[in-house]
C-alpha cells in the first residue's frame, strides 16, 4: 500500500522567510503532484513532477523530485501573506480496480505566513 | 490546465433526502473520474472510481447503495447521496483523468458543500 507522509503539517512562519515542506513515500512512483487548498475551496495544481530530479519552480515556490529517496520538496523562498493555505503533495501510484491509476495524497501541510 | 466544473457549488438538505451532485469535464473527454470526500482539516479522501459505462469502483468502508456514481458519458459523471444524514456533511470534490496527454494528470472539480440538516 503506497503511503504518503508530509511535514511538517503545521507552519507558522513570517514573511520573507525560506522554508521547506517535505514529502515522502512509500513505494515506487515517478510521478508526483504538489496542489493548493483555501479555506473552503477545491485544489489548485502547483506542480507537476515526472521523473527524478525534475524541478520547477513558480514565484516563490519551488519543487524538486528525488525518486530515489522518494522525496519531493516544496521550497518557499521570501514567503509572504498570500502563500498562506494548506499545501498537499499527491503522488500517482496505486493502480485502482477501475483501471486508472490513482493518486494517494499526503496529510496536508498547513502554512500560515504572520506579517 | 484542463476545467472540471460541478453542481452545485453548496448545497442544504434536510435529513433523508437524496442529493444529487454533477461533475463535468468541460474541455476534454475524462476516461475515469474520481469522486473524493473531505472532512474538515483533513486530506482528501478516494470515494470511488468510475470509467465511463462501467461501475465505479468503491473504496473500502464507502456504501456503494448510499453513494450512487453513474458515468454516463465521458465529460460527465454524477454522485447521488441518498438518504443523507448529518454525518454525510462533507465537502465532496470530484476529479476527472485523461490517459491520453502530456502529463496525464488529474484536474479538480471546485467541489461541493453539503450540509445535512
Amino acid at each position: 500500500e503506497l503511503k504518503v507522509e508530509q511535514n511538517p503539517l503545521f507552519l507558522s512562519m513570517q514573511e520573507g522567510k525560506n522554508y521547506t515542506i517535505y514529502c515522502n513515500y512509500s513505494t515506487t512512483s515517478d510521478r508526483l503532484y504538489w496542489y493548493r487548498q483555501d479555506p473552503g475551496k477545491s485544489l489548485e495544481s502547483l506542480f507537476v513532477l515526472l521523473s527524478n530530479g525534475a524541478v520547477k519552480q513558480e514565484g516563490r515556490l519551488m519543487a524538486s523530485l528525488d525518486t530515489k529517496a522518494r522525496l519531493s520538496t516544496l521550497h518557499i523562498t521570501a514567503a509572504v501573506h498570500d502563500l498562506s493555505a494548506t499545501y498537499f503533495c499527491a503522488v500517482d501510484g496505486s493502480y485502482s480496480g477501475a483501471g486508472s491509476y490513482q493518486l494517494t495524497f499526503g496529510k496536508g501541510t498547513k502554512l500560515s505566513v504572520i506579517p | 490546465g484542463a476545467v472540471v466544473s460541478q453542481h452545485p457549488s453548496r448545497v442544504i438538505c434536510k435529513s433523508g433526502t437524496s442529493v444529487k451532485i454533477e461533475c463535468r469535464s468541460l474541455d476534454f473527454q475524462a476516461t475515469t473520474m474520481f469522486w473524493y470526500r473531505q472532512f474538515p482539516k483533513q486530506s482528501l479522501m478516494l470515494m470511488a472510481t468510475s470509467n465511463e459505462g462501467s461501475k465505479a469502483t468503491y473504496e473500502q468502508g464507502v456504501e456503494k447503495d448510499k453513494f450512487l456514481i453513474n458515468h454516463a458519458s465521458l465529460t460527465l459523471s454524477t454522485l447521488t447521496v441518498t438518504s443523507a444524514h448529518p454525518e454525510d456533511s462533507s465537502f465532496y470534490i470530484c476529479s476527472a483523468r485523461v490517459l491520453a496527454g502530456v502529463y496525464n494528470e488529474q484536474f479538480f472539480g471546485p467541489g461541493t458543500r453539503l450540509t445535512v440538516l
